[in-house]
């Protein structure tokens, strides 16, 4: 039982390039969610999905865009990445009566 | 708006000294209350989910509890191994799914 799968681990970019981290669950969770975590400031949210074709954006959205096309995968998308988009960041899954389950996160740093 | 502020911000014990955490909160209809427990590089970690005022759970050397205002995470006699970031968050009635985080608290212990 894998859980919640991130990948790539570990990631370097250059400003402007743009990238997709993937994320993958085989729990059968409707809900999944991308959070960044920088020092000082806690896990964010920036968006989430209550199932399949559904999206929503949570605190921090602005920079990222995120899709839902199956019960399992969840991409976040950078668009043109900005040195503001160095952080860790971690996908959730959950239904609505468990508690969120992590996977071990993307370390990203952009030059 | 959901809050959490969590402290102390870090914490230093010796072996076998017990201690606790503190997660103060405001929510609008409180639906869990979670303590989480992160490793350096790694998720968050699911400890506890508490539900309302008096709840108690326990697990190995940790005891979580649960007031109106906040909940408490209790240490007794701790040890090298339970050194990590202990998270707190809550789920307002606002949503079957989000979480609002604190910001953690940093706990060492010294052997």
């Amino acid at each position: 039982n894998a859980g919640v799968t991130q990948t790539p681990k570990f990631q370097v970019l250059k400003t402007g390039q743009s990238m997709t981290l993937q994320c993958a669950q085989d729990m059968n969770h409707e809900y999944m969610s991308w959070y960044r975590q920088d020092p000082g400031m806690g896990l964010r949210l920036i968006h989430y999905s209550v199932g399949a074709g559904i999206t929503d954006q949570g605190e921090v959205p602005n920079g990222y865009n995120v899709s839902r096309s199956t019960t399992e995968d969840f991409p976040l998308r950078l668009l043109s990445a900005a040195p503001s988009q160095t952080s860790v960041y971690f996908c959730a899954s959950s239904t609505s009566n468990q508690p969120q389950h992590f996977g071990d996160g993307t370390r990203l740093s952009i030059l | 708006e959901d809050q959490v502020t969590q402290s102390p911000e870090a914490l230093r014990l010796q072996e076998g000294e017990s201690s606790s955490l503190n997660c103060s909160y405001t929510v609008s209809g409180l639906r869990g209350l979670f303590w989480y427990r992160q490793d350096p590089g790694k998720g968050p970690e699911f400890l506890f989910t508490l539900y309302s005022a008096g709840e108690e759970k326990e697990k190995e050397r940790l005891k979580a509890t649960l007031t109106k205002k906040e909940s408490f995470l209790h240490i007794t006699a701790p040890k090298p191994e339970d050194s990590a970031t202990y998270l707190c968050a809550v789920k307002g009635g606002g949503s079957n799914y989000k979480l609002t985080f604190g910001k953690g608290t940093l706990l060492t212990v010294n052997p």
